[in-house]
């Protein structure tokens, strides 16, 4: 069936540095993503969406960028903190259920 | 109140115990989820609830039997389990439909269930 899935299962980052966190989807008729982030001992919390008639939004310190043409979308995180680190999970929610990726995990080293 | 309430946060259980799990809700939301996480894996969705009905089953064995009292509460009824089946539950809600944020889910902390 349709996937949704990620290109790197870890990210290692320095405090400050920008970080980005790619996800690859293959249902063309994706129409909705959702990014959650989920920390330790805790259920996955929504960061940020965007709808597929739109290729850039920008939150606090993230922004989600949408290249339908390669059906691929990318999380940036500003000036990444230690408390950014989490697993990071993508989900394509054009149908009524999300469909969640494969998820990365950030560590922020201080 | 935007919280999604889980209880217990551990359970340990043998294989032929019964227990439950609880999630609540006091957000107005008409959908409410069950999803398993495996270590390391995202979650997966076990049933859906929309507006106190059983919506989707994906399949899950029969060990598991949800089940929906009221549009705020969300349990999972379990019996005669596997050590498999050792995971970390997850309940979410939701408002149904694919009105605009219908999708965006709101998830508990989770419950941690060993079996034995």
């Amino acid at each position: 069936g349709e996937s949704v899935g990620l290109h790197l299962p870890t990210l290692s980052v320095q405090e400050g540095d920008n970080s980005i966190i790619n996800c690859a989807y293959s249902n063309s008729a994706s129409d909705y993503f959702i990014w959650y982030k989920q920390e330790s001992g805790k259920g996955p919390q929504f960061i940020i969406d965007i709808r597929s008639n739109m290729d850039k939004r920008q939150g606090q310190r993230v922004t989600v960028l949408l290249n339908k043409t390669v059906k691929h979308l990318s999380l940036q995180i500003a000036a990444t903190q230690p408390g950014d680190s989490a697993v990071y999970f993508c989900a394509e929610g054009g149908s009524y259920i999300p469909t969640f990726g494969r998820g990365t995990s950030l560590i922020v080293h201080p | 109140d935007t919280e999604v309430t889980q209880t217990p946060k551990h359970l340990v259980m043998g294989m032929t115990n019964k227990k439950s799990l609880k999630c609540e809700q006091h957000m107005g939301h008409r959908a409410m989820y069950w999803y398993k996480q495996k270590a390391k894996k995202p979650p997966e969705l076990m049933f859906v609830y929309s507006y106190e009905k059983l919506s989707i089953n994906e399949s899950v064995p029969s060990r598991f039997s949800p089940e929906c009292p009221n549009s705020s509460l969300l349990n999972l009824h379990l019996h005669a389990l596997q050590p498999e089946d050792s995971a970390l539950y997850l309940c979410a809600s939701s408002q149904p439909g694919r009105t605009s944020g219908a999708n965006v889910l709101t998830f508990g902390a989770g419950s941690r269930l060993t079996v034995l």
